[in-house]
């Protein structure tokens, strides 16, 4: 089993449209969680962390649940910019090792 | 400031042929991570550099992977004997490293580079 899995879509969603990814990790220590974006041949770049109180930043919403060991994004009113790989990242308790999933892909259209 | 910077940014070489990758970190930036990305998946951790301290090569694949970095700046990796499974894009990432109380350690933001992609023949 992956310690950090996702559903890689893709995801394919019309402009304006809500869309939720979940992603769950196997070890039970995990201290933190965080979201990244991906676009097509770029770098990763931070999206949001994910707080256990869960956090919002706009259009987006990051969920925690512990008891479940799983993670999960909300994208409200998708625009065309969206569009990009989201990759859910989970650093492990002690150190600074971070375990990256495998990315979902969501593609928004007009 | 200037970000991450990653050289080359492209490398075709042959099977067999030894491959060296470069990572130049954010300045200040006392922590460094090289991941590998093949292509349509997702980041695998190869090694993180913290300071002075001894580095975590957990994530190497093989003994033919190394990496080295001097003091808090420039690392590079070196791939040995390349492999056509080898072919993938390396990303070298900085942060700081936020701060350790107990097994609790906080997380700073990485900020990666643009990454080399590399191909083995």
């Amino acid at each position: 089993r992956k310690e950090v899995e996702q559903d890689p879509g893709p995801f394919n969603v019309p402009e304006g449209a809500t869309v939720a990814f979940n992603c769950t990790y196997s070890n039970s220590a995990s201290q933190s969680f965080f979201w990244y974006r991906q676009d097509c041949r770029k770098e990763p770049k931070l999206l949001m962390s994910v707080y256990s109180s869960g956090n919002e930043d706009g259009r987006f919403t990051a969920q925690l649940n512990r008891a479940s060991q799983y993670i999960s994004l909300l994208i409200r009113d998708s625009k065309l910019s969206d569009s990009a790989t989201y990759l859910c990242v989970v650093k492990t308790s002690g150190g600074f090792k971070t375990i990256f999933g495998a990315g979902t892909r969501l593609f928004v259209k007009a | 400031g200037a970000g991450v910077s990653q050289s080359p940014s492209n490398k075709v070489t042959e099977k067999g042929k030894d491959v060296e990758l470069r990572c130049d970190p954010i300045s200040g930036h006392t922590a460094l991570y090289w991941y590998r990305q093949r292509l349509g998946q997702g980041l695998e951790f190869l090694i993180y550099f913290q300071g002075n301290s001894a580095p975590d090569k957990s994530g190497l694949p093989s003994d033919r992977f190394s990496a080295e970095r001097t003091g808090e700046s420039v690392s590079t990796l070196t791939i040995q004997r390349t492999q056509q499974e080898d072919s993938a894009v390396y990303l070298c990432a900085s942060s700081n490293p936020g701060e350790t109380s107990g097994s609790v350690s906080s997380y700073n933001e990485q900020f990666f580079g643009p990454g080399t992609r590399l191909t083995v023949l």
